[in-house]
């Protein structure tokens, strides 16, 4: 069963980067394509990029500008750095696998793994 | 890249059906095959419950289906349980690599 758990600091200051880590367990890192989406409180989940166990990434075209999401297979590990917070990118962090590769969605069709989540918060 | 539309709220009694919808564009729910749905109860992480329009995982119940019309996706959930209380979200591939979420519906049982 894969698991996936997302660690990093719970609270970071504005103007400055936040840094997260998904650690996968229980499968390879490799094969798939793995993502971020976060859900700012009371709201709804918002898609902010994948990354695939080559390098090759994506990235919603709103955050395009301050996202980068690296993996480390070494570690089974894939990270988020989103620099140049404010207070609206406070939220939960969750990590997910892609799965369903297609020949149009190359990447997957469904988020089937999620990650317990992780919540924070921009604030001085 | 808009959030896909869906109801703020549905409501129904226990055994009964209730379907929530999911609009999007010509650009994402109406160009591809490739909606899926979750499920999240307060303070846990969403739940895939439906892939690929209407296809189901693994130990999620048949009362749980999906459909698609044009740019609009709906979830349907018969015979509804107290269980079954909890906030859906809809999901579309978008085109160039890129997935666009619902709003979000909240599903309360009578």
């Amino acid at each position: 069963q894969v698991q996936l758990q997302e660690s990093g600091p719970g609270l970071v200051k504005p103007s400055e980067t936040l840094s997260l880590t998904c650690t996968v367990s229980g499968g390879s890192i490799s094969s798939y394509y793995w993502s971020w989406i976060r859900q700012p409180p009371g709201k709804g989940l918002e898609w902010i990029g994948y990354i695939y166990y080559s390098g090759s990434s994506n990235y919603n075209s709103s955050l395009k500008s301050r996202v980068t999401i690296s993996v480390d297979t070494s570690k089974n590990q894939f990270s988020l750095k989103l620099n140049s917070v404010t207070a609206a990118d406070t939220a939960v962090y969750y990590c997910a696998r892609l799965a369903g590769a297609s020949r149009i969605a190359a990447a997957g069709t469904q988020f089937d793994y999620w990650g317990q989540g992780i919540l924070v918060t921009v604030s001085s | 890249q808009s959030a896909l539309t869906q109801p703020r709220s549905v409501s129904g009694s226990p055994g009964q059906s209730v379907t929530i919808s999911c609009t999007g564009t010509s650009s994402d729910v109406g160009d591809y095959n490739y909606v899926s749905w979750y499920q999240q109860h307060p303070g846990k992480a969403p739940k895939l419950m439906i892939y690929d329009v209407s296809k189901r995982p693994s130990g999620v119940p048949d009362r749980f289906s999906g459909s698609k019309s044009g740019n609009t996706a709906s979830l349907t959930i018969s015979g509804l349980q107290a269980e079954d209380e909890a906030d859906y979200y809809c999901c579309s591939y978008a085109g160039s690599y890129t997935y666009v979420f619902g709003n979000g519906t909240e599903v309360t049982v009578l």
